[in-house]
């Protein structure tokens, strides 16, 4: 089955604690994106990815890190420097083409982080 | 500019009809999505709409797009309470090198039986 994942469902840091998300897909996507969710905020881009070993900056970055070293895969760091890490993480995929108008994104089931 | 609103919740009887409404600004936006997500879930497309079109219709659900207004619309048809979800609409800009989706703020549907 073609899909994405995300592990764990659910993470609990301590605060000062830097916390890795998993995302993997084997949907053959070149692009891949993090969100956070945050009750009544809706979706916020965090960190995107076009193609291996490059990704750029979302609305959000600051706080956070990513890597591209696999087609496969988009890990997330949230860093002891983000200062409300409280939220739902979701992860996303989607084929890329310059200039391609449509754009359906594949989400993963998402993580639940909390700092204690 | 990029900025898509949309009510936070919304609460309809089983049976009746749910309008969820979004307006979004940025008007050379070519599709424009509804997405669904369940409670503790990530998102699933339920439908889409290119921008030349004003009507989509699919089974239970109707896509009403005005360009002019820049307001679009999801109409599910005969409300179950399996449709009791976060509906978000998205828009994606013609031309953005990154091909990013921009996100409305969500409207919870309730449905009561």
């Amino acid at each position: 089955d073609g899909g994405i994942t995300q592990s764990p469902k659910y993470l609990f840091r301590k605060e000062g604690q830097n916390v890795t998300l998993s995302c993997e897909q084997n949907l053959n996507h070149d692009a891949m994106y993090w969100y956070r969710q945050d009750p009544g905020q809706g979706l916020r881009l965090i960190y995107y990815s076009q193609i291996v070993n490059d990704f750029q900056k979302g609305d959000i970055a600051e706080g956070y890190s990513v890597s591209r070293e696999k087609k496969e895969s988009f890990p997330l760091t949230v860093t002891s420097a983000q200062k409300n890490p409280t939220a739902f993480y979701l992860c996303a995929s989607s084929t890329f083409r310059q200039g391609r108008a449509y754009n359906e994104q594949f989400f993963g089931p998402g993580t639940r982080l909390t700092v204690l | 500019g990029e900025d898509v609103e949309q009510s936070l919740f919304l609460s309809v009887r089983e049976g009746d009809s749910s309008v969820i409404n979004c307006t979004y600004t940025d008007s050379s936006s070519t599709y424009l999505y509804w997405y669904k997500q369940e409670p503790g879930a990530g998102l699933q497309l339920l439908t889409y709409i290119f921008s030349n079109m004003d009507m989509k219709q699919d089974q239970r659900l109707t896509v009403l797009l005005n360009k002019k207004d820049k307001h679009l619309s999801l109409r599910i048809a005969d409300t179950q309470t399996g449709d009791s979800a976060i509906y978000f609409c998205a828009e994606s800009p013609l031309g953005g090198a990154t091909n990013k989706l921009i996100f409305g703020t969500g409207t919870l549907l309730a449905v009561q039986p």
